[in-house]
């Protein structure tokens, strides 16, 4: 069955400091993409950053990096230089290849504090 | 750029009524999707339509409908409405394949007393 888990339901971080948001998942697809996700409290959903399994350098977008390890089926995400404005909910999501549909399948997310 | 558009973005519905939630894009994107995100959970996919006169149900499509206008309009029904489907929907959209990020709207807030 194809599932993300997301094991930290909340986390707090200090201003400026990094932080790692975990992320595992499972599937028996080669071929797949993998997707992170903020919600603010206001709620819309912002995308953030995209790895595909075939990529082999992980992905990076400003302070946003994906820590893709793909024999452990992880994609954690990294925040650098947190700021107060990045406190949120965070979400990953998969994209399986074989579902022509495309449909996204979400962890539960993580709740990201970022204390000043 | 407008990106996806929901309306509307708040409602309250009796058990039993009925509405229609509206998503448009103008990105130009074939696939359009509705999701529903309950509580301290990630979102479920609804139906999806993979490109202009397709539709496909998703994880959770009990109790909807839907209807692609067109290759910018996506609206999910409920028939009749029940307090199950008190939830935050989601439309989004993309380009076809499984290499494209998918864009949100910003929600529509459904509350069935």
């Amino acid at each position: 069955a194809q599932k993300i888990t997301q094991t930290q339901p909340g986390m707090f971080v200090q201003e400026k400091e990094a932080v790692t948001l975990d992320c595992t998942y499972d599937t028996s697809d080669q071929s797949y993409g993998l997707f992170w996700y903020k919600q603010p409290s206001s709620g819309e959903m912002i995308f953030l950053i995209y790895q595909g399994s075939y990529d082999e350098q992980n992905a990076t977008e400003g302070r946003y990096s994906l820590n893709f390890q793909k024999a452990r089926k992880s994609a954690n995400l990294v925040i650098s230089a947190s700021q107060l404005g990045d406190s949120a909910m965070y979400f990953c999501a998969m994209r399986p290849f074989y579902n022509q549909g495309g449909k996204l399948i979400f962890g539960q997310g993580t709740e990201l504090s970022v204390k000043p | 750029n407008a990106g996806v558009t929901q309306t509307p973005k708040f409602q309250v519905l009796k058990t039993g009524q009925s509405m229609t939630l509206q998503c448009a894009q103008d990105m130009n994107h074939n696939s359009m999707y509705w999701y529903r995100q309950d509580p301290g959970m990630g979102l479920r996919l609804i139906y999806y339509s993979a490109s202009e006169g397709t539709t496909d149900k998703g994880e959770v499509p009990n109790g909807y409908n839907v209807s692609r206008l067109n290759k910018r309009e996506f609206s999910l029904r409920l028939e009749s409405a029940a307090p199950s489907q008190t939830s935050v929907y989601f439309c989004a959209s993309s380009e076809s394949g499984w290499r494209e990020t998918q864009y949100f709207g910003p929600g529509t807030r459904l509350l069935v007393l």
